[in-house]
């Protein structure tokens, strides 16, 4: 079973581009979630999306914004970056959402942003 | 607020002593906990999880964890470290009366000297 890939896995920005994460979640799965891992910090929650809908979304401001596409995919779009968006995002996957008990998070490896 | 704690954020241990990761959260209803961990150049995968029933849960790899209700808490434990254990290791608490977010402590990475 292939696992949760995210691209690309680094990718250094300038403050005031623009940027797109981009998020595969294991075949079945329908939930996907977003993540930042700044050092430090922990992990940040940041979006959830399950059925092609946004469900919750994270203490983030809303250049942080995202979509899931019908097959299930997703990305992250964070405008005019900052240099506190560095950090490592990940990306993970369940069957159903986090409400139900039977469905823990599947994390992909992450994609690692510098901002500069 | 809704926050989970991590009490120790480095710990270094010799192989073959005991381990306890503290986990304390804020939430007074009904929770899921977990513990996932992010060994070293691998990503972050779960390690054991608690729904209901019996409050004291086993996972891989020898690890254990005990949710206390009174106390808040689901603390990691592990008899006996060994050098392959050295890993990041995340609590994370799930609550329905806060959306349902999966929200992580701040992580304690652990060091194990063999």
């Amino acid at each position: 079973e292939a696992g949760v890939t995210q691209s690309p896995t680094h990718l250094i920005k300038t403050r005031g581009q623009q940027v797109t994460l981009r998020c595969s979640p294991i075949s079945g799965h329908t939930s996907v979630y977003w993540y930042q891992q700044a050092l430090g910090l922990g992990l940040q929650f940041l979006l959830w999306y399950d059925e092609g809908e946004e469900r919750n979304r994270g203490n983030f401001p809303p250049r942080f914004s995202g979509r899931q596409f019908p097959n299930y995919s997703s990305e992250l779009n964070v405008n005019a970056l900052e240099l506190e968006d560095s950090a490592l995002y990940l990306c993970a996957s369940s069957l159903a959402g986090f409400g139900t008990t039977t469905s823990p998070l599947h994390f992909g490896n992450g994609t690692r942003l510098t901002v500069t | 607020a809704q926050s989970v704690s991590q009490h120790n954020h480095h710990v270094i241990l010799s192989e073959a002593a005991s381990l306890e990761l503290g986990c304390n959260y804020s939430y007074g209803g009904t929770v899921n906990l977990f513990w996932y961990v992010q060994y070293p150049g691998q990503h972050l995968q779960l390690l054991l999880k608690y729904f209901s029933g019996d409050p004291l849960v086993k996972g891989i790899k020898g690890f254990e964890a005990e949710f206390i209700k009174s106390k808040f808490s689901f603390n990691l434990r592990k008899p006996s470290v060994q050098w392959s254990d050295t890993a990041e290791y995340f609590c994370a608490v799930n609550a329905a009366e806060y959306g349902n977010k999966l929200v992580f402590g701040a992580g304690t990475i652990l060091r194990v000297k063999s």
